[in-house]
């Protein structure tokens, strides 16, 4: 089964550089998620699209933004990185159906960002 | 805001037993509760889904309870191996919402 693919899997940067980080949901799922978790923290919220728009969020930089684009993919811009931003970037999805049976979030495998 | 607390924060036991990791979250008003695994420097696994309705859930080895009015959910896995080795979180997602909020985790290591 198609799973939430997210690259690149590992990203080196300097400080004050900038990345980009992809994610392409299910297939027919509606609802994007990002997280970071820096070393040894639980996940954190950054933000969220529902249906292309912005849904809801959280703890996101300014110097971070992101968008969904027609075909469902996400992308995670950072700009002027810091050394603080190094951490595992996940996408998720999931569908919004409050009626369908599976309602579980599906994580890719993260996007390892290491600033130097 | 939603505070999820996982204890132990690490836990290890000797293959064969039984593991109790527990979860509990301070705003009763969830929709839903996971469970993930994470190996370490990997993606997250989703293990099981318990509704807010529910009070457990099972596959396999693995069973979770769900106490929703306590605020707090516990995971059982049941003859531990040592491929069971793994950082297990809870996350919750509240009424009306849809992002998860998840504990710390808890460390596990199974010894052969």
């Amino acid at each position: 089964a198609a799973g939430v693919i997210q690259s690149p899997r590992h990203l080196i940067k300097e400080k004050r550089e900038t990345a980009t980080l992809k994610c392409y949901p299910i297939p027919r799922h509606d609802t994007v998620y990002w997280y970071q978790q820096g070393p040894g923290q639980d996940p954190q919220f950054l933000i969220s699209f529902y249906e292309k728009m912005q849904s809801d969020k959280g703890s996101i930089p300014d110097r971070f933004s992101a968008q969904q684009f027609s075909d469902y993919h996400s992308e995670l811009n950072m700009s002027s990185l810091e050394l603080g931003d190094s951490a595992l970037y996940f996408c998720a999805s999931s569908s919004r159906d409050r009626g369908a049976t599976n309602e579980k979030l599906f994580f890719g495998s993260g996007t390892q960002l290491s600033v130097l | 805001k939603q505070e999820v607390t996982q204890i132990p924060a690490a836990l290890s036991v000797p293959e064969g037993e039984n593991l109790v990791l527990n979860c509990s979250f301070t705003d009763s008003a969830i929709y839903n509760l996971q469970w993930f695994r994470q190996d370490p420097g990997k993606g997250l696994t989703s293990l099981l889904l318990i509704q807010s309705s529910q009070r457990e859930q099972t596959s396999g080895r693995l069973n979770a309870s769900l106490d929703k009015s306590s605020g707090r959910s516990t995971l059982y896995i049941a003859a531990s191996q040592p491929g069971d080795s793994a950082t297990y979180l809870c996350a919750v997602v509240l009424e009306g919402d849809y992002k998860l909020s998840f504990g710390a985790g808890t460390t596990v290591t199974v010894r052969a």
